[in-house]
């Protein structure tokens, strides 16, 4: 049971490249959502997912896209990166609405 | 406008010395507020969540407690390990959703 598995680790884009951050959980949990994580912004939602097929946004979208065609897959693609998207990601799953179990990050440099 | 306050931003204390931290809200329709711990390069843990005022919930040298208008998570006799970053997040209604709002943290040091 490794619980949320994000990849990479790290990573470094330049400005107009794309991407997807790869997130899977094996808890057959059906919420899961994006978060990113900034100095003195605190936590703030992207994308979130109730269930395989469904998927809406969050407090900070723009420049993000996610799919959820499995319960267990959730990634997170930038389209265009922008040095604004450099950040700590996180994904996180949840049996239902309260956000239980986060993934260890990726932390993302867009040069 | 719905906000999560922590205080305070951070905090250090000698091994053995309890202490508490606050998160204080303001927000319409709490329907539960959580605490995490953060470790330096690694997503949030989840800790607790508190429903109602007057609940108290334990976990080793940790308790957290709810009231109308703040949470508090003591911390007895401190262990060099308890350091971290100390997360709150309170569950808030959003028009038929539901959305969590999330402090800034308090960054935790125990020394030995």
């Amino acid at each position: 049971n490794a619980g949320v598995t994000q990849t990479p680790k790290f990573q470094v884009l330049k400005t107009g490249q794309s991407m997807t951050l790869q997130c899977a959980q094996d808890m057959n949990h059906e919420y899961m959502s994006w978060y990113r994580q900034d100095p003195g912004m605190g936590l703030r939602l992207i994308h979130y997912s109730v269930g395989a097929g469904i998927t809406d946004q969050g407090e900070v979208p723009n420049g993000y896209n996610v799919s959820r065609s499995t319960t267990e897959d959730f990634p997170l693609r930038l389209l265009s990166a922008a040095p604004s998207q450099t950040s700590v990601y996180f994904c996180a799953s949840s049996p239902d609405s309260k956000l239980t179990f986060f993934g260890q990050g990726t932390r993302l440099t867009v040069v | 406008e719905d906000q999560v306050t922590q205080s305070p931003e951070a905090l250090r204390l000698q091994e053995g010395e309890s202490s508490s931290l606050n998160c204080s809200y303001t927000v319409s329709g709490l329907r539960g507020l959580f605490w995490y711990r953060q470790d330096p390069g690694k997503g949030p843990e989840f800790l607790f969540t508190l429903y109602s005022a007057g609940e108290e919930k334990e976990k080793e040298r940790l308790k957290a407690t709810l009231t109308k208008k703040e949470s508090f998570l003591h911390i007895t006799a401190p262990k060099p390990e308890d350091s971290a970053t100390y997360l709150c997040a309170v569950q808030a209604l959003a028009g038929n959703n539901r959305k969590l709002i999330w402090g800034l943290g308090t960054s935790l040091a125990v020394n030995p």
